[in-house]
């Protein structure tokens, strides 16, 4: 079975700051994939950056980052320079791809980031 | 090109009738995920439906529950006999056929509040 981890209280963090949002995975799976979501306030779920687990390299989409550790079955979000607009819930998110490759999406519990003008 | 849309926005019902959640994938995308997420809790997975076919209702209660993707029209997700229990926002997911990583599309949500 596959499960997210997120333990993070609520995140705060200045604007113009990097900021680092933690997620740890369990899965027997070797072929899966890590997902993040933004949830503002108005509810709308945004995806943001997709990990491979076969892939050599971080991922990196304009101003977030993954912080893949394969061996530690972690995969950090880092936000640079962050923004207001930044504020929201954000999820991670993870397929394993044994049960084909539409497969369905396992979340955490989300973390509350505030970013402080 | 359309995201994926669904509606109600908003559905209030009392304890005991009948709830039904409409979703339109987007265009081109032939797989739908209905995903619950409770208050200060994250998406739980319900159903994965393509044309026609339940693939996987693994998250599915076993009552009072359904979902269906006709050849024609939207994807439907019934909860009859509604309980206050089944208050939350109700997700619904797209996605193409095949793609990289097959990223799910959300749609806004249905936020169902039962009286």
């Amino acid at each position: 079975a596959q499960k997210i981890t997120q333990t993070q209280p609520g995140m705060f963090v200045q604007e113009k700051e990097a900021v680092t949002l933690d997620c740890t995975y369990d899965t027997s799976d070797p072929s899966y994939g890590l997902f993040w979501y933004k949830q503002p306030s108005s509810g709308e779920m945004i995806f943001l950056i997709y990990q491979g687990s076969y892939d050599q390299q971080n991922a990196t989409e304009g101003r977030y980052s993954l912080n893949f550790q394969k061996a530690r079955k972690s995969a950090n979000l880092v936000i640079s320079a962050s923004q207001l607009g930044d504020s929201a819930m954000y999820f991670c998110a993870m397929r394993d791809f044994a049960t084909g490759a539409n497969s369905k999406l396992t979340f955490g519990k989300g973390i509350t980031l505030s970013v402080r003008p | 090109n359309a995201g994926v849309m669904q509606n109600p926005r908003h559905l209030v019902r009392r304890r005991g009738q009948e709830a039904r959640l409409r979703c339109s994938p987007m265009k081109g995308h032939s797989h739908v995920y209905w995903y619950r997420q409770l208050p200060e809790e994250g998406l739980k997975f319900m159903v994965y439906l393509q044309k026609e076919n339940i693939i996987d209702e693994s998250g599915m209660p076993k009552e009072r529950f359904s979902a269906e993707f006709p050849k024609e029209g939207p994807s439907i997700l019934r909860i009859q006999q509604v309980v206050r229990g089944d208050s939350a926002a109700y997700f619904c997911a797209s996605s193409p056929p095949s793609s990289y990583h097959n990223e799910q599309f959300f749609g806004p949500g249905t936020r169902l509040t039962v009286l």
